[in-house]
């Protein structure tokens, strides 16, 4: 069926390496995936999205990669920061014009200092 | 600009209750969504509401309703609570329906049903 999923559930880096977070999706027909970071005590907060017809888009200290052959994305956190300690999720729009976002289930990084 | 607002920020209830959450949007957002935040199933989508119009619904059962005031504040609500219904419930507000990127989530209310 289809799914929004994420290889590790944890991830724990160290202060000023680089993080990269991994999430596999199942339906070629999605176009447009964001993540989001997710701190303690809030909601969920927008870091950066890609739309199918791209395959890298980048950020401030991030840069997301979308593999539409095998349907994987990652987001890579430059440099990662204490602040960076969050719970990581992807999140896939399918079908154009269909407005519902589909979760995966997070990834949770830990900086070590 | 004031973030997305959502009160109560917890609440306890017992089985068999109904309860309402209510969210105020960002000023000028008139899309608000709602969603359901749980450690087994992650974050769930419930609804969207734009221009006091459900304009999207995710697959949860009709106990679960909301509308949306024509100030675009929002509410849900939940009747004949379950234990399962424990979860953190968030909103969050885009300025228009269908770009769903640039939302913005409120700090969510955290429901416990015993």
């Amino acid at each position: 069926g289809e799914s929004v999923g994420l290889h590790l559930p944890t991830l724990s880096v160290q202060e000023g390496d680089n993080s990269i977070i991994n999430c596999a999706y199942s339906n070629s027909a999605s176009d447009y995936f964001i993540w989001y970071k997710q701190e303690s005590g809030k909601g969920p907060q927008f870091i950066i999205d890609i739309r199918s017809n791209m395959d890298k888009r980048q950020g401030q200290r991030v840069t997301v990669l979308l593999n539409k052959t095998v349907k994987h994305l990652s987001l890579q956190i430059a440099a990662t920061q204490p602040g960076d300690s969050a719970v990581y999720f992807c999140a896939e729009k399918k079908n154009f014009g269909n407005e519902k976002l589909t979760f995966g289930t997070g990834t949770r990084l830990t900086i070590i200092p | 600009k004031a973030g997305v607002t959502q009160t109560p920020r917890y609440l306890i209830k017992t089985r068999g209750q109904q309860v309402t959450l209510s969210c105020s949007p960002i000023s000028g957002h008139r899309s608000v969504s709602w969603y359901q935040q749980t450690p087994g199933q992650g974050l769930q989508f419930l609804f969207e509401y734009f221009s006091e119009t459900q304009r999207n619904k995710g697959n949860f059962p009709g106990r679960f309703s909301g509308r949306q005031f024509s100030n675009s504040r929002s509410e849900m609500n939940v009747s004949t609570l379950e234990l399962g219904d424990s979860a953190l419930y968030l909103c969050a507000s885009s300025l228009v329906t269908g770009y769903t990127g640039e939302q913005y989530f409120g700090p969510g209310t955290r429901l416990t049903v015993t």
